[in-house]
């Protein structure tokens, strides 16, 4: 067991620009989560894929935000036109079939926008 | 709205002590509520689930209950030690989402 991993682990970039994060499950695992932690506050879910079919997006996801799991496999998460206000840790977390099963989390993202 | 709320101030105690950290819920039932702990800079890890239908669950030194008149879950880490310092995070399922209260940070001192 690999456990989910998470690329790259720091990300610095300016206002303005594009990002692009991975995911990569344990690979028997069906479901996929997204979610955003800030400073003190508790991870806020964005999105959630069952295979490759995005089932959920969060209403506070903008435009900017898209994500996508091809082949059920791994995932990304584009952030376009970056801000300020997108500064946090990106969390990736999978889990097998069936609701109120473990999450297992990656290490995250930690992305600094200047 | 629904919403889960954990204390957001700091529970300090002494090594060998219980911890009890609170979680409390409003506007739903949920079917299942998990506790997971997260270390600075690292992804949360799963410690335990209850259900609905369960009032208390244990694992090794950990245990949780559930009471869904009062709609709150208690988390208990007895005999506390330094390495149980971190951040303690609830989470109830709706379908299969599972949304989190803010954690509460937990400081043993020896």
């Amino acid at each position: 067991d690999t456990g989910v991993s998470q690329d790259p682990r720091h990300k610095i970039t300016k206002r303005g620009q594009n990002v692009t994060f991975r995911c990569d499950p344990i690979s028997e695992h069906n479901r996929l989560y997204w979610y955003r932690q800030t400073l003190g506050q508790g991870p806020e879910f964005l999105t959630y894929f069952q295979n490759e079919a995005q089932l959920e997006k969060s209403r506070l996801l903008s435009d900017r935000f898209s994500a996508e799991r091809p082949k059920g496999s791994f995932s990304t998460l584009e952030i376009q036109r970056t801000e300020q206000g997108d500064s946090a840790m990106y969390l990736c977390a999978s889990s097998p079939e069936g609701s109120g099963e473990k999450l297992f989390f990656g290490s995250g993202t930690q992305l600094s926008v200047l | 709205s629904q919403k889960i709320e954990q204390n957001s101030e700091a529970l300090n105690i002494q090594e060998g002590k219980t911890a009890t950290l609170t979680c409390n819920y409003t506007n739903y039932s949920p079917a299942y509520l998990q506790w997971y702990r997260q270390d600075p800079g690292r992804g949360p890890v799963f410690l335990l689930l209850i259900r609905e239908n369960e009032k208390e669950k244990r694992k090794e030194r950990l245990k949780v209950t559930f009471d869904t008149t009062l709609k709150q879950s208690l988390f208990h880490i007895t005999a506390s030690q330094p390495a149980d310092s971190a951040t303690y995070l609830c989470a109830f399922w709706r379908s299969y989402i599972p949304t989190f209260g803010r954690g509460t940070s937990l400081i043993v001192h020896p």
